[in-house]
């Protein structure tokens, strides 16, 4: 059973408007949270990242929002660019799991021009 | 500038052939990675080795096997290929093991068993 989980495969955005991803996670012990970009032919790329002492961290036009209480991260892209057009995943790290990334299955965004 | 380089790009395997991917690292990193990456499924995690001369199982073992040859090298190896194996495999490093600075990964080998 997946502990990450992207419910949307995939997302469209019209470009300068908000991209919204989300992550939900089962695993309570999980204490820190990446995002990761990948483009096609390409390893990911880190991009952001949260700890659970936090709940907003942001860098630039990324920003992600943790809410703890109810498992759910979220990735904010403001405004969304036709370069941002890529698949994004959510990972996550228990600290009593030897810091172990888990992955979500991946959302891929397409920013149209 | 290399960071992580793998190699085979793309690999072709008949079922039963056996083959090695090759991963290194020029960052003086301590810990490596072995990823595969299905669709729907994310990446999941087949090996990792924390630090020169130790290696661990992850999430997805089962078929493979792993060296880390020295502080650079860290190789991936299947046995006997079977179709549930194709995949795309990354490996990825890291400083300390930590997650808090991120992966860095290598661009991927695409490997069908066929």
């Amino acid at each position: 059973d997946q502990q990450v989980k992207q419910n949307s495969p995939s997302l469209s955005v019209q470009e300068g408007r908000i991209s919204i991803l989300n992550c939900d996670y089962t695993n309570s012990m999980f204490d820190y949270f990446l995002w990761y970009k990948k483009y096609p032919a390409e390893g990911p790329t880190f991009l952001i990242s949260i700890s659970s002492i936090k709940d907003k961290n942001e860098d630039g036009r990324f920003t992600v929002f943790l809410n703890k209480s109810a498992k759910h991260l979220s990735l904010h892209i403001v405004p969304s660019q036709p370069g941002d057009s890529a698949v994004y995943f959510c990972a996550a790290s228990a600290n009593n799991a030897g810091n172990m990334l888990t992955f979500g299955g991946g959302t891929r965004l397409m920013v149209k021009p | 500038n290399a960071g992580v380089t793998q190699t085979p790009k793309f690999q072709v395997l008949k079922t039963g052939q056996s083959m090695t991917l090759q991963c290194a690292q020029d960052m003086n990193h301590n810990s490596m990675y072995w990823y595969r990456q299905d669709p729907g499924m994310g990446l999941r995690l087949i090996y990792y080795s924390a630090s020169e001369g130790t290696t661990d199982k992850g999430e997805v073992p089962n078929g493979y096997n792993v060296s880390r040859l020295n502080k650079r090298e860290f190789s991936l190896r299947l046995e006997s290929a079977a179709p549930s194996q194709t995949s795309v495999y990354f490996c990825a490093s890291s400083l300390d093991g930590t997650p808090r600075i991120g992966y860095t990964f290598g661009s991927g080998t695409r490997l069908t068993v066929v």
